[in-house]
């Protein structure tokens, strides 16, 4: 079926870093998430994505992140810069449509690991 | 804003017998409700979902029904299997797929 690809799976960086997660959605796809997953809690929104610009965010959003897809590539979000409390499992998703019966298909996560 | 809540966290069952996951919501819309499941090393899938007050919906031998007046999707199977271990969400979409999660529940199946 349809999948979702994230690149790394796992990455380690030092606090202050720069860290760009990538994700490659279902090809025929239009809106974008992200969502995130702190060790042991709920996997909380983070931000949505369509036609080149984030539609909403979660108050988890914050000013040092960002999220692009260049030129129908990797869909990203980009973290400038890194805090300890970063440390958790990003999910990228994506859909055909924005509507609730519209399914979403998600990545296998990136575990970010800030040190 | 939105909620929701599954009891249990840890599931442990012999295959062949019945299971029920819990999840109850909080919302002040609409509701819109989904399990996902996340096998090791997997990407989380949607299993199930609905908006429909009262109706059944069924998908791999796993059965849910929406109840609004208790706020309520819990997940059921009649039968479980060695390869339904897994990790189960519960979520509520809060708008535009916008998905409120649950903890998420393990469910470990024995032989």
């Amino acid at each position: 079926g349809p999948k979702v690809l994230q690149i790394p799976s796992h990455q380690i960086i030092d606090m202050g870093q720069m860290v760009t997660l990538n994700c490659d959605p279902v090809s025929n796809h239009l809106y974008f998430y992200w969502y995130k997953q702190i060790l042991g809690q709920q996997m909380e929104f983070l931000v949505n994505f369509y036609n080149g610009k984030v539609m909403e965010k979660s108050k988890l959003f914050k000013d040092q992140f960002s999220v692009e897809r260049p030129d129908g590539s990797y869909f990203t979000l980009k973290i400038q810069p890194t805090a300890l409390e970063d440390s958790a499992v990003y999910f990228c998703a994506s859909s055909l449509g924005r509507q609730s019966n519209e399914r979403l298909f998600f990545g296998h996560g990136t575990k970010l690991s800030v040190l | 804003g939105d909620s929701v809540t599954q009891t249990e966290g840890l599931v442990t069952l012999t295959k062949g017998l019945p299971v029920m996951l819990n999840c109850t919501y909080q919302t002040t819309y609409s509701p819109f409700l989904f399990w996902y499941v996340q096998h090791l090393n997997e990407a989380p899938k949607l299993l199930l979902k609905s908006s429909t007050d009262n109706k059944r919906t069924e998908h791999q031998g796993f059965y849910a029904t929406l109840h609004k007046s208790s706020s309520s999707f819990h997940l059921q199977k009649s039968s479980v299997q060695l390869s339904d271990s897994a990790l189960y969400f519960c979520a509520l979409d809060s708008g535009y797929n916008k998905l409120t999660f649950g903890k998420g529940t393990v469910l470990l199946v024995s032989p």
